[in-house]
């Protein structure tokens, strides 16, 4: 299994400021993915991020939003760019450890208010 | 088209009693994993089970028990006896062999276990 943390915990910013959210996987793992929760909702998909190259983003995010990074095999980066209330959400890091059973492992999540 | 539904949006039960959730799936994939997680109100999702579509096996552990029906997609979660800390959202998921280990998560279900 694979352990996953991410910082901050939580946050509160200003329109138009960006966060930064930070995953970290206590072992290498193969792929790396990001998800948003908004209020009540299940999770969404915004992108894998892939360890050397850009990464793969689903229909309806785009770079310029969420820029990602993922330097090495066990830590990724998620941008949420000029925000607005309407990104007030929970952001989600992910990872598989490639065994090919599947599982993927979870973060507890980042919780994010923009007034 | 939804590759996982939840129909039950919301389900209210009093204590000790059982309870079902129901998850049905499309995919066209003939390899392909089901799983359950819980989200409690802090909002970490915990990993239930995983079961992968050769295996239909149903799966008890302890108060939990898994019903996997390939002939009708799908893959059932019920609670014996439930108590008041299961009260969480319940999401399935489907994640598919030939896309990566992309998950599909189905909208969750809201259990609420009254005392």
């Amino acid at each position: 299994s694979a352990v996953i943390s991410q910082k901050p915990s939580r946050d509160i910013c200003q329109r138009g400021t960006s966060l930064t959210i930070q995953c970290q996987v206590d072992s290498q793992v193969t792929m790396m993915f990001w998800y948003r929760q908004q209020p009540g909702q299940s999770l969404t998909l915004i992108a894998t991020a892939n360890q050397g190259s850009e990464a793969t983003y689903e229909s309806g995010f785009v770079i310029d939003k969420f820029p990602i990074s993922r330097p090495n095999l066990t830590f990724s980066t998620l941008t949420v760019s000029n925000m607005s209330p309407e990104d007030s959400s929970i952001y989600l890091c992910s990872a598989t450890a490639g065994t090919g059973d599947n599982e993927q492992f979870f973060g507890p999540g980042t919780r994010l208010t923009v007034l | 088209a939804q590759k996982v539904t939840q129909a039950q949006t919301e389900i209210s039960v009093v204590e000790k009693e059982d309870v079902t959730l129901d998850c049905v799936y499309e995919t066209r994939d003939t390899t392909y994993y089901l799983f359950w997680y819980k989200q409690p109100p802090s909002g970490e999702l915990v990993f239930l089970i995983r079961r992968n579509s050769f295996d239909e096996q149903n799966e008890i552990s302890g108060r939990y028990s898994w019903n996997f029906q390939k002939s009708t997609s799908s893959f059932n979660f019920t609670i014996t006896a439930s108590q008041v800390v299961d009260s969480a959202v319940y999401f399935c998921a489907l994640s598919e062999a030939n896309t990566g280990n992309q998950f599909y998560f189905g909208t969750g279900t809201s259990l609420t276990v009254i005392p």
